[in-house]
């Protein structure tokens, strides 16, 4: 799996938007782009993952550039419980092999 | 909404000892995984599982570890002789349709 660059921290206010940034320079055609965040004390959890265009659902958007070679994950209103470690991980599509996590990047979220 | 269960939640062993980790998947899952977290730490793969028997395994999971589903539903995470490095959360997962969903994690102790 090809390797992503992620800042090692952010902070956000609450009910304030936090854009993501992720970088993946070296992604294949057939790599789609998964976030998952891991909360205090817990198992990590799916957010989102893309292809090629935009992704909305309830948690999340994903941005992912024309070229692919970076993504941003926006949550539109940070709240306290957004605080967590937020994972940008390549994975081939169709694959069910294990995720690789890198260090990713951990969000705080001020009151 | 459909979870990973794991048991226990804390488990405190002396080193040399045998632990058996345990794991109920989410019951229309075929592919089950371990990985673990030392504190502070990434997450890191340990093994992946399919149609019983292991389909990937990383260098961490050496002779000391087994897993096995032995009554078709709860899957098991054994460690022959623990040492301290095993310290750590162990985190179980399985493959849905698109995204793993991971346990709440067992955190190991060896003291």
């Amino acid at each position: 799996d090809a390797k992503t660059t992620q800042p090692n921290s952010m902070e956000s206010n609450e009910e304030e938007p936090v854009h993501l940034p992720c970088n993946h320079s070296t992604i294949s055609g057939t790599d789609y782009i998964h976030w998952y965040r891991q909360l205090p004390s817990q198992g990590p959890e799916y957010v989102i993952h893309g292809l090629t265009s935009n992704v909305n659902n309830r948690m999340a958007s994903l941005a992912i550039a024309e070229d692919r070679k970076s993504s941003t994950l926006i949550l539109h209103r940070a709240t306290l419980r957004d605080a967590a470690v937020y994972y940008c991980i390549l994975r081939l599509g169709g694959s069910q092999g294990n995720l690789i996590f890198g260090k990713g990047t951990k969000l705080s979220v001020k009151p | 909404e459909p979870e990973v269960t794991q048991t226990p939640s804390h488990q405190v062993t002396q080193m040399g000892q045998e632990v058996i980790l345990r794991c109920v998947p989410i019951s229309n899952h075929l592919y089950f995984y371990w990985y673990r977290q030392i504190l502070g730490q990434k997450v890191e793969f340990l093994v992946s599982f399919y149609n019983n028997e292991i389909s990937e395994k990383s260098e961490i999971f050496d002779d000391q570890f087994s897993v096995e589903r032995p009554d078709g539903s709860n899957f098991t995470l054994k460690i022959r002789s623990t040492k301290l490095e095993d310290s750590a959360m162990y985190f179980c997962a399985t493959q849905g349709v698109t995204e793993a969903f991971f346990g709440q994690g067992t955190r190991l102790t060896v003291v």
